[in-house]
């Protein structure tokens, strides 16, 4: 079993609507949580991250972590065009020289 | 400089080549990360500098991958005797502390004929 686990889609959506993408992890100890977005031939960007439980939000976007069911969520609300990317959710790992484990992306597509 | 950059950014080798990537990190970043990337998977970690010291290098496939970082700036991922399983894209990623915000380059893709 993987450390982090993430549908790779493609997930199509007409622009507007209210995007989830979701991961699970097997770790209980894993505490940085991140989410990338990498376009076509580019390196992934950081969206947002967020430490241990709870919800943090950056504009359209909203970032969201269970601990207790080890699964991570990234909303993005009115989704556009321009969102259309591959999502990769990320653990950060502090006990291990800080590497990034990454799941393996989810191909988003908007519709307009 | 602005960002991360990587060379060439498309590599094209016959099996058996010897192949050099280069990094060149944001300015002042102590930490440098390698990662490869197969089409359609996340990256995986291959090794990882503080400054010119190689502290990890537990990724690194096998012995044919080489890493280096002489003066603590940029850095070049060598790869020998290149196999077809060695085709992936290869990031650089950079960060001022220990890893919690990485910039990455765009990635240079290697492809083994």
């Amino acid at each position: 079993q993987k450390e982090v686990e993430q549908d790779p889609g493609p997930l199509s959506v007409p622009e507007g609507a209210i995007v989830s993408l979701n991961c699970t992890y097997s770790n209980s100890a894993f505490q940085y949580f991140m989410w990338y977005r990498q376009y076509s031939r580019k390196g992934p960007e950081l969206l947002m991250y967020t430490y241990s439980s709870g919800n943090k939000e950056d504009g359209r976007f909203t970032a969201q972590v269970d601990k207790s069911s080890k699964y991570i969520s990234l909303f993005i609300r009115d989704s556009q065009p321009s969102d259309s990317a591959t999502y990769l959710c990320a653990i950060l790992r502090m006990d291990s020289n800080y590497q990034l484990i990454w799941g393996a992306g989810t191909k988003l597509i908007i519709k307009p | 400089g602005a960002g991360v950059s990587q060379s060439p950014r498309y590599k094209v080798a016959k099996r058996g080549q010897d192949v050099a990537l280069r990094c060149d990190p944001i300015s002042g970043h102590v930490s440098l990360f390698w990662y490869q990337q197969a089409l359609g998977q996340g990256p995986e970690f291959l090794t990882y500098f503080q400054n010119e010291a190689q502290l990890d290098k537990s990724g690194l496939p096998s012995d044919r991958f080489f890493a280096e970082r002489p003066e603590g700036s940029v850095s070049t991922l060598k790869i020998q005797r290149t196999q077809q399983e060695d085709s992936a894209v290869y990031l650089c990623a950079s960060s001022s502390r220990r890893g919690t915000e990485a910039f990455f380059g765009q990635g240079t893709r290697l492809t083994v004929v």
